[in-house]
């Protein structure tokens, strides 16, 4: 079945630094790929999305690229604010599937003064 | 704007009781999904509509049941609750893309 890891549960950052979380996947279809992002006691929100393989996406600062070579689609931003603190989830959604997200465990950011 | 709106925010309940969990999308999408997410913060999907027509249904406890008079409700009734139920209930619209409602917190005592 589909998969989806993130590899970092906590992620600890001094602002203005530049930060990448990691996410790779499986799956025997052509996947969307998504970042979510869970700020406290909110529901997640749509950060960026992308089923382009190569093109570079890019929102609020944060930008992923979709690389179906290596099952990846890492998220960076190249310089952290306080405000970036916040649960961050990968999740796949097979192109031919697209009623189903599948996520991975998420990775907590957390941006220091 | 997620269009996504769900009641209660917040229900405390006692094991055995049935609880009915409501949400509501306005901007008229097919598909309307049930997603749990526990105390680890572990996102699952557990149930999908497309249209008041059951498209997914993951490996849920029986108990749990998905309730849609028309597209734009997708309601949550548990049966018998008990103390792992205790989670935060999220609905979502759309399809390729998924926009989530506020949830509702749900502590089984």
């Amino acid at each position: 079945g589909d998969s989806v890891t993130q590899t970092e549960g906590l992620v600890t950052l001094t602002k203005g630094l530049p930060v990448m979380l990691n996410c790779t996947y499986q799956t025997t279809y052509s996947p969307f790929l998504f970042w979510y992002v869970q700020h406290l006691n909110e529901a997640p929100k749509l950060l960026l999305k992308s089923s382009t393989d190569n093109k570079r996406t890019e929102h609020q600062g944060f930008y992923a690229t979709l690389h179906k070579s290596s099952s990846s689609f890492h998220l960076q931003k190249s310089s952290v604010q306080l405000s970036d603190s916040a649960l961050y989830f990968c999740a796949l959604s097979p192109s031919n599937m697209g009623y189903k997200l599948t996520f991975g465990t998420g990775t907590s950011l957390l941006v220091d003064p | 704007e997620t269009a996504v709106f769900q009641t209660p925010n917040y229900h405390v309940t006692q094991v055995g009781n049935e609880v009915s969990f409501n949400c509501k999308q306005t901007l008229g999408h097919d598909t309307m999904y049930w997603y749990k997410q526990d105390s680890k913060k572990l996102l699952k999907i557990m149930f999908s509509y497309n249209n008041k027509q059951l498209i997914v249904n993951e490996t849920v406890p029986r108990r749990f049941s998905p309730q849609s008079s028309d597209k734009a409700h997708l309601n949550l009734r548990i049966k018998s609750v008990e103390p792992e139920d205790s989670a935060v209930y999220l609905c979502a619209r759309n399809w390729d893309t998924q926009y989530f409602g506020p949830g509702t917190r749900l502590l089984v005592l």
